[in-house]
């Protein structure tokens, strides 16, 4: 099975600042990564597939890159509303697996 | 609109089988690669996939609970239905069913508000 994992896991910074996360698969997964936002007691909210597509009606500053077994989601100017859990997963042979999060509050 | 939900017990007893339905709406599960999964997370803890159906009627399960789990679809009723067996405490979590077109390959658009199961006697 593959696993995910991801770095921080928690992080704290200021509204406007650049925020980077990054998720690393134990084999290559080719481009076949999403990445997810969770807020307490809520469903997840899908922000990126394949990568680097971003999901219809997520703001722009959101973005993400990498391929084969690294990956980041970088959040270009931090808002008050980003705050949450992000969580990548990764899609290989009909198996799915998510990474332990990374929890990100507002200073 | 594209809407989920999930129901349920709440509460089951340890050995019990859980069976979970996801009622949806806003789309057809005989769409051309159109699939549902559930997805579960433990209080405080991650995700984990657990099942998904597709609209050709393929099956796949996690590799790790696949022998307590049966996924199966109702598309004239807009239903999905899981259910797992021999339920422990360590499956207490949150339930989501969850959209996904594509195949698969354009991850989990849509989700459910979850459903909180407990497993206790």
């Amino acid at each position: 099975d593959i696993q995910m994992t991801q770095s921080p896991s928690t992080l704290s910074a200021s509204v406007g600042d650049r925020v980077t996360v990054t998720c690393r698969a134990s084999q290559s997964i080719s481009s076949w990564l999403a990445w997810y936002q969770q807020k307490p007691g809520k469903a997840p909210k899908l922000l990126i597939y394949k990568a680097s597509t971003l999901e219809g009606g997520v703001p722009s500053r959101f973005s993400g890159s990498g391929s084969g077994t690294e990956f980041t989601l970088t959040i270009s100017s931090l808002q008050p509303d980003d705050f949450g859990t992000y969580y990548c997963q990764q899609y290989d042979s009909y198996q799915f697996t998510f990474g332990p999060g990374t929890k990100v509050d507002i200073k | 609109q594209v809407t989920l939900r999930e129901s349920g017990p709440a509460l089951v007893k340890p050995t019990q089988t859980l069976t979970l339905t996801c009622t949806f709406s806003g789309f057809s599960l005989s769409t051309s690669a159109m699939c549902v999964s559930w997805v579960r997370q433990p209080p405080g803890k991650a995700l984990e996939w657990l099942a998904r159906i597709d609209w050709d009627d393929d099956i796949y399960y996690s590799a790790s609970l696949k022998t307590r789990l049966t996924i199966s679809k109702d598309t004239s009723k807009n239903q999905v239905v899981l259910t797992m067996t021999n339920m422990d405490p360590v499956d207490t979590a949150t339930y989501y069913c969850a959209r996904m077109p594509g195949g698969g390959y354009r991850g989990f658009d849509h989700w459910g508000q979850g459903t909180l199961v407990t497993v206790s006697s």
